[in-house]
C-alpha cells in the first residue's frame, strides 16, 4: 500500500516547456488534489477533481491544467512552464466525505529557468 | 475569505517538555474542520490531528492533542514530551464544510517551525 505517489521527484525545465506530473493513488479515494508550496508559504490548492470524471479550479490554477485520467490517478500538465511556476507540487487524496482528511504525496520539485 | 493564521515562524522547546503551536482561523461557515500536518526536513506532509467544529471534545492522538476554542477560534497544536524528531515545520489547516460538501480545499496557515534542542 504505497498511498500517494507522484513522479517525478525532480525536474528542471526551461521557460516556454511543457510537462506533465503524475499522481497516483491506492487507497481508492474518490478526491484528489493538487497544491503548491512556495518558501514561506503554506501549500495553496491549483486543482482539484471531487470526483472521478470531474475537475474544478483552485485558488491558483492559471497556466496549469489538469486531468482525472481514473479514480486512482490525477495529472497536472503546464503547457508553458514559467520562471514564476517555480515550486514544490504536492498531489493529495481523500475519501470524499466527512471528516475528509487530505493524505499527501511526497512532492515534486520543479525549477523553470 | 477564509484565512489561518500562524503568528509564531519559529519556536523552541528543550527535548521532553511540552510546546504549544498557536494557530487561529477566520471562517463565517457554522461547520468546519481544522487539521495540523507536520513537515519534516525530508519534505512530505504528514497528518498529525483533526478537530471538527462540532466535536465538544478536544482532538488527542497519542502527544498531540488540539487545543480547540471556538469562540476565540483558535486550534492550537499541543505537543507534550518533545523528541528530537520533532523538528519540522508544522502547518495549521482549515476545510469548510457545507451542505453535504467539503467544498474541496485546505486553506493552509504560513507554518511554524519547530526546533527541539537536546
Amino acid at each position: 500500500n504505497a498511498g500517494v505517489t507522484q513522479t517525478p521527484k525532480f525536474q528542471v525545465l526551461k521557460t516556454g516547456q511543457s510537462m506533465t506530473l503524475q499522481c497516483a493513488q491506492d487507497m481508492n479515494h474518490n478526491s484528489m488534489y493538487w497544491y503548491r508550496q512556495d518558501p514561506g508559504m503554506g501549500l495553496r490548492l491549483i486543482y482539484y477533481s471531487a470526483s472521478e470524471g470531474t475537475t474544478d479550479k483552485g485558488e491558483v490554477p492559471n497556466g496549469y491544467n489538469v486531468s482525472r485520467l481514473n479514480k486512482r490517478e490525477f495529472s497536472l500538465r503546464l503547457e508553458s512552464a514559467a520562471p514564476s511556476q517555480t515550486s514544490v507540487y504536492f498531489c493529495a487524496s481523500s475519501v470524499g466525505s466527512d471528516p475528509d482528511t487530505q493524505y499527501f504525496g511526497p512532492g515534486t520539485r520543479l525549477t523553470v529557468l | 475569505a477564509q484565512k489561518i493564521t500562524q503568528t509564531q515562524p519559529g519556536m523552541f522547546v528543550q527535548e521532553k517538555e511540552a510546546v504549544t503551536l498557536d494557530c487561529t482561523y477566520d471562517t463565517s461557515d457554522p461547520s468546519y474542520g481544522l487539521f495540523w500536518y507536520k513537515q519534516p526536513s525530508s519534505g512530505e506532509m504528514i497528518f498529525l490531528i483533526y478537530q471538527g467544529s462540532y466535536d465538544q471534545q478536544n482532538a488527542t492522538e497519542g502527544r498531540y492533542s488540539l487545543n480547540f476554542q471556538k469562540a476565540r477560534k483558535s486550534a492550537n497544536l499541543v505537543i507534550s514530551a518533545s523528541q528530537l524528531g520533532d523538528s519540522a515545520m508544522y502547518f495549521c489547516a482549515m476545510r469548510r464544510f457545507r451542505r453535504g460538501s467539503t467544498l474541496g480545499r485546505l486553506y493552509f496557515g504560513r507554518g511554524t517551525q519547530l526546533t527541539v534542542w537536546p
